[in-house]
Order: C-alpha cells, then sequence, then structure tokens
C-alpha cells in the first residue's frame, strides 16, 4: 500500500509568482484535504476535495484553489505569492466511504515553499 | 467549531508515563476527540480516536470524562522518540488544528 507522496520538496519562489503543488493520496482514498502551517503553528485547513469536487473551504483567499484528478490524486495552486505563504504545505488523503466517526488522515510529509 | 485548549509544552524523563490534557469545553454531541502526533519536517500521523469512557491501542490511551469537556492522552513509558508535537482535535468532517502541546523527552 502506498503512502501519501507529495511533491515537490521544497520550493522557492518570489513574491507575485504562482505555484503548483501536487499530491498523490492513499490507495483507496477517495478524498484529499490541504493544509498551510507556519513555522511554530498547528497545521491550517485550506479546502478539502471528495470525487473531484471541493466539499468544504477553510478561511483562505480565492488565490488559493485546487483540483483533484479521477485517479484522486490533487494540485494546490497559490496564485500572486505573498511572503506571508511561506510554510509547509501539508496535503492528507482519508477514505471518505469507510464509515464511521474515524475518518483518519493520512498525511503526505509535505512541500516546504519559500516564498523571497 | 469547538476549540481546544492543551499545554504549550511538558517535559519528561525515558521510561515515566506522561499525561496531556486537554479542554474542549464546547463539545457537540456528534464530534469525537483525536490525537496526532507530529515530528519536524513530518505530516502529522493519527495516534488514537475516542468518544467517551476510555480507549486504548498500543500506543496509548485515552480517558474521556463523562461530561466530555476534556480529555487526555496518555503515552506509557515514553522514550526519546516520542519527542513529537501533539495535537488535540475535536473533530467532524474537518481538523482543526491548535498549537499542539511540545513534548520534550530526556534521557
Amino acid at each position: 500500500e502506498t503512502g501519501v507522496t507529495q511533491s515537490p520538496t521544497h520550493l522557492i519562489k518570489t513574491r507575485g509568482q504562482q505555484v503548483t503543488l501536487r499530491c498523490s493520496s492513499q490507495s483507496g482514498h477517495n478524498t484529499v484535504s490541504w493544509y498551510q502551517q507556519a513555522l511554530g503553528q498547528g497545521p491550517q485547513f485550506i479546502f478539502q476535495y471528495y470525487r473531484e469536487e471541493e466539499n468544504g473551504r477553510g478561511n483562505f483567499p480565492p488565490r488559493f484553489s485546487g483540483l483533484q484528478f479521477p485517479n484522486y490524486s490533487s494540485e494546490l495552486n497559490v496564485n500572486a505569492l505573498e511572503l506571508d505563504d511561506s510554510a509547509l504545505y501539508l496535503c492528507a488523503s482519508s477514505d471518505r466511504l469507510a464509515g464511521g466517526p474515524r475518518n483518519e488522515q493520512f498525511f503526505g510529509p509535505g512541500t516546504r515553499l519559500t516564498v523571497l | 467549531l469547538a476549540k481546544t485548549t492543551q499545554p504549550i509544552s511538558m517535559d519528561s524523563y525515558e521510561g515515566q508515563e506522561v499525561n496531556i490534557t486537554c479542554s474542549h469545553n464546547n463539545i457537540a454531541t456528534n464530534d469525537y476527540i483525536t490525537w496526532y502526533q507530529q515530528f519536524p519536517s513530518q505530516g502529522p500521523r493519527f495516534i488514537i480516536q475516542g468518544y467517551k469512557t476510555k480507549v486504548t491501542n498500543e500506543v496509548a490511551s485515552l480517558f474521556i470524562p463523562a461530561d466530555r469537556k476534556s480529555s487526555t492522552l496518555s503515552l506509557p513509558r515514553v522514550s526519546l522518540s516520542d519527542t513529537a508535537v501533539y495535537y488535540c482535535l475535536v473533530e467532524r468532517n474537518k481538523l482543526v488544528f491548535g498549537a499542539g502541546t511540545i513534548l520534550r523527552v530526556k534521557s
């Protein structure tokens, strides 16, 4: 069983640029969530995708957008990068059809984005 | 969304039992309590989840009193490798992380 993978591992961009981060969900999982984790803080929920449709969004501006593909992999796109976007971006997958309350989310290792 | 409050940091020694308490005063009837562990430069990892009373797995125990306004994560006989940040979450569909508790285990 392959775990959650993310690419790239690290990325350096300049202010105003656009970035695309990628996530491959764990085999059999149909739901992907994205989180932003600033240094010294807990992960903050950006949005979640279930079967290619956005299924909830946190308090992030529209320049944060996403996609989920038929194979349940996902992309996070950030336009007009700002210095405060520098963070670890985490992707987590889960199986929404697993039933019950557990809904355990499996996290990838993250992409470290630095905006200069 | 229910907010959680937990200590910012805790120190322990190898072999000791560690208890981390979390308060969640406005937990809703349908909410479950979930704990995650995170090592530096890694994504969080699920530890344990419960609704009421006590839950135990191979890693930890979770104690939840009858009013469910708090919970305690118990880690038996910690080792240096248990040094990490521990997050308490009240879970519905979306995970809402607080700042977590930094646990430092010393030799």
